[in-house]
């Protein structure tokens, strides 16, 4: 089963309009990591946010914010005023307890951003 | 943010070669480090978890001795692919988590640029 879930393969945005990409996430552990990066076609990954299990509020990082809702398990990126320089695939990943001990981190099967000019 | 170097970023080699690539965290200490592999379009697959000090976690399904990882300071990782074959052409991806918090700790994974592996 997907731990991660990110149903939308492909999204087109106009520029300067907000546009959300969409996560569900599977654990049943307490603890827990959300991450969002992007990755523009150079191939590196780019770290934009982060939301911890136990947070009350929605993380937000300049123009990002995630709306974070525990119990639906969803933690959905929400753009704000979108730029051409954001076009680029979005990974959404979860840190989780490793049976074994420790922790990893798995990652959604992406969602490709077009921004239109 | 943090800066993660990966070399190389491209490699070309013949069928039954081993090929190491480099992993270092440049401006802090990383305890540690992950290994992802991504093929054309699609997500990033964990391979393995690299501790400093200690033996690599590898996840299911990936070949400890196939793909050797070794974390000899806390901040060089290496990932070597032992007799490479065409097979095992794709793009990897090196991590470095900072800092030594717990699961839920604000402890960001900073990724480095990938090497793309290609084995005629």
């Amino acid at each position: 089963a997907q731990k991660i879930t990110q149903t939308q393969p492909g999204m087109f945005v106009q520029e300067k309009e907000a546009v959300t990409l969409d996560c569900t996430y599977d654990t049943s552990d307490p603890s827990y990591g959300l991450f969002w990066y992007k990755q523009p076609s150079s191939g590196e990954m780019i770290f934009l946010i982060y939301q911890g299990s136990y947070d009350q509020q929605n993380a937000t990082e300049g123009r990002y914010s995630l709306n974070f809702q525990k119990a639906r398990k969803s933690a959905n990126l929400v753009i704000s005023a979108s730029q051409l320089g954001d076009s680029a695939m979005y990974f959404c990943a979860m840190r989780e307890a490793r049976n074994t001990g420790g922790f990893k981190t798995i990652f959604g099967a992406g969602t490709r951003l077009f921004v239109k000019a | 943010g943090a800066v993660v170097s990966q070399h190389p970023s491209w490699v070309i080699c013949k069928s039954g070669t081993s090929v190491k690539i480099e992993c270092r965290s440049l401006d802090f200490q990383a305890t540690t480090m992950f290994w992802y592999r991504q093929f054309p379009k699609q997500s990033l697959m964990l391979m393995a978890t690299s501790n400093e000090g200690s033996k690599a976690t590898y996840e299911q399904g990936v070949e400890k001795d196939k793909f050797l990882i070794n974390h000899a300071s806390l901040t060089l990782s290496t990932l070597t692919v032992t007799s490479a074959h065409p097979e095992d052409s794709s793009f990897y991806i090196c991590s470095a988590r900072l800092g030594t918090g717990g699961i839920e700790a604000k402890n960001i994974q900073y990724f480095g640029a990938g090497t793309r592996l290609s084995v005629l």
